[in-house]
C-alpha cells in the first residue's frame, strides 16, 4: 500500500499476556518511529529506528516492551505482560530523513488500538 | 530530556474568531513541525519550518519560527468547524544527531457554530 499500516487495528488482551504490534512504512522511508497516546492525551514517544538500528530507546516505558526492525521495512513493538495501564493506541509513523537534524513529514498509521482487561 | 511546552491545552472559539497555539522549548531546535488530529484520527503533517524568524502561511493557517528557535506559534484566521481537532508541534532537538522526533501536549480547539 501506499501508506503506513499498522496492524492489527485493535487487539484486545488479559492483563499478563504478551502482545505484539506491527508496523510496515512506507518504501523507502529509512525512519520509523513508534509513539503512545493514551485517551485524550498527546504523544508519547516510545522508540525510533534509523535503518535496522534504534539509536534512542530512551522512550521505552519499561523493560516489558521492546521492538525491532528487519530489512529496513518492518517493525514490530512487543509488550510483554501486559498491564491494565498498557492500554492505548500505538501509533507507528515513518519518514525519509535525508540528513541528520533535518527531518522530513512523518506520515503515520491509523494505529493500534489496545485494550488490557 | 528535549521537553517542548505546548500552549494552552485546550480552546474553544465561536466560528469566525481567530486561534493561536504556542510552542516552547528550553533548548535550541533544529526545526519544527506540526500536526493536526482531528477526533478518532491519527496526526497528519501540516507544515516544517527550519530557519530562524520563518513565517509560513497555508491559506488561513499562519505558522512561525521565532528568531532564536526556540518557540512557534500557529495561527489560524477565522476559525471554521473543519478546524476543530488537536494540533500538535513536532520538534528534533539541536543536540540531536538523530531523527527523533519529539511532539508537544498538543491544543485541543473545538469550534461553536
Amino acid at each position: 500500500g501506499a501508506g503506513v499500516s499498522q496492524s492489527p487495528s485493535n487487539k484486545v488482551t488479559e492483563k499478563g499476556k504478551d502482545v505484539e504490534l506491527r508496523c510496515d512504512p512506507i518504501s523507502g522511508h529509512t525512519a520509523l518511529y513508534w509513539y503512545r497516546q493514551r485517551l485524550g492525551q498527546g504523544l508519547e514517544f516510545l522508540i525510533y529506528f534509523q535503518g535496522n538500528s534504534a539509536p534512542d530507546k530512551s522512550g521505552l516505558p519499561s523493560d516489558r516492551f521492546s521492538a525491532e526492525r528487519t530489512g529496513e521495512s518492518v517493525s514490530t513493538l512487543t509488550i510483554q505482560r501486559t498491564q491494565q495501564e498498557d492500554s492505548a493506541v500505538y501509533l507507528c509513523a515513518s519518514s525519509l530523513v535525508v540528513q541528520v537534524r533535518l527531518n522530513t513529514e512523518a506520515f503515520f498509521g491509523q494505529g493500534t488500538r489496545l485494550t488490557v482487561v | 530530556g528535549q521537553q517542548v511546552m505546548q500552549i494552552p491545552q485546550y480552546q474553544h472559539v465561536q466560528e469566525g474568531e481567530d486561534f493561536t497555539t504556542y510552542c516552547n522549548s528550553s533548548t535550541t531546535l533544529s526545526n519544527i513541525q506540526w500536526y493536526k488530529q482531528r477526533p478518532g484520527g491519527h496526526p497528519v503533517f501540516l507544515i516544517q519550518l527550519v530557519k530562524s524568524g520563518e513565517v509560513k502561511k497555508q491559506k488561513r493557517l499562519t505558522f512561525q519560527f521565532g528568531e532564536a528557535k526556540k518557540n512557534s506559534s500557529l495561527h489560524i484566521t477565522a476559525t471554521q468547524t473543519t478546524d476543530v481537532g488537536t494540533y500538535f508541534c513536532a520538534v528534533a532537538p539541536h543536540s540531536s544527531n538523530t531523527g527523533k522526533l519529539i511532539f508537544g501536549q498538543g491544543t485541543t480547539l473545538q469550534v461553536k457554530p
